[in-house]
């Protein structure tokens, strides 16, 4: 049973640059999140899947954010024009939806740069 | 909005101690609540949780108790070793559709030999 994994493992970019990343999370979890997580902070929720619908977003993820789950598998995350203070690491997690306490499973993370 | 506060770190000890971290948690309806840990280099595991008011949590020698009168979730081992050094992250999960965790800040803890 693989985990949750993630794609790049590390990202630097300039400035005004375009970023996305990739996440394939456990197969049979149809609920999928991403958080951002700054230094010396727990993560912040951003985004959630259950299949392919997204249905509920952070007011962290501004209109620069944008997050798609095709076919409920894979999702990717993309920031446009990214910002120094993107600069953190995004977790990508999932669960089932069957899980009451809706136990998720961590990817290791991307971190991004932004120079 | 939901929110967790957790005792500020870093922690240091010195293996065998008792280990106990602070988590008190604000939220509009009965959350779960969960222990995650990040050892270095690693991603977050999940460590522990609790569904309900007067739910003990346990894992790996940590043990939690949901208190509801309280608002707490206070972590505690009775003997930490050298590899419990991590970040400890308390978490709650409320009832809405998403059921996203809202974490805390997390502690910091190093144990020394």
């Amino acid at each position: 049973d693989t985990g949750v994994s993630q794609d790049p493992r590390h990202k630097i970019t300039k400035r005004g640059q375009n970023v996305t990343f990739r996440c394939d999370p456990i197969s049979e979890h149809n609920r999928l999140y991403w958080y951002r997580q700054t230094l010396g902070q727990g993560p912040e929720f951003l985004t959630y899947f259950q299949n392919e619908a997204q249905l509920e977003k952070s007011r962290l993820l501004s209109d620069r954010f944008s997050a798609e789950r095709p076919k409920g598998s894979f999702s990717t995350l993309e920031i446009q024009r990214t910002e120094q203070g993107d600069s953190a690491m995004y977790l990508c997690a999932s669960s089932r939806r069957d899980t009451g306490a809706s136990e998720q499973y961590f990817g290791p993370g991307t971190r991004l740069t932004v120079t | 909005g939901d929110s967790v506060t957790q005792m500020e770190g870093p922690v240091t000890l010195s293996e065998e101690a008792f280990l106990t971290i602070n988590c008190t948690y604000t939220a509009t309806g009965y959350p779960s609540l969960f222990w995650y840990v990040q050892y270095p280099g690693e991603g977050l595991q999940l460590l522990l949780k609790a569904t309900k008011a007067d739910d003990k949590g346990s894992n790996k020698g940590f043990e939690a108790t949901y208190r509801k009168e309280t608002t707490s979730f206070h972590l505690e081992k009775g003997s930490v070793q050298v590899s419990d050094s991590a970040v400890y992250f308390c978490a709650l999960s409320d009832i809405g559709s998403a059921r996203q965790l809202t974490f805390g800040s997390g502690t910091q803890l190093t144990v020394l030999p």
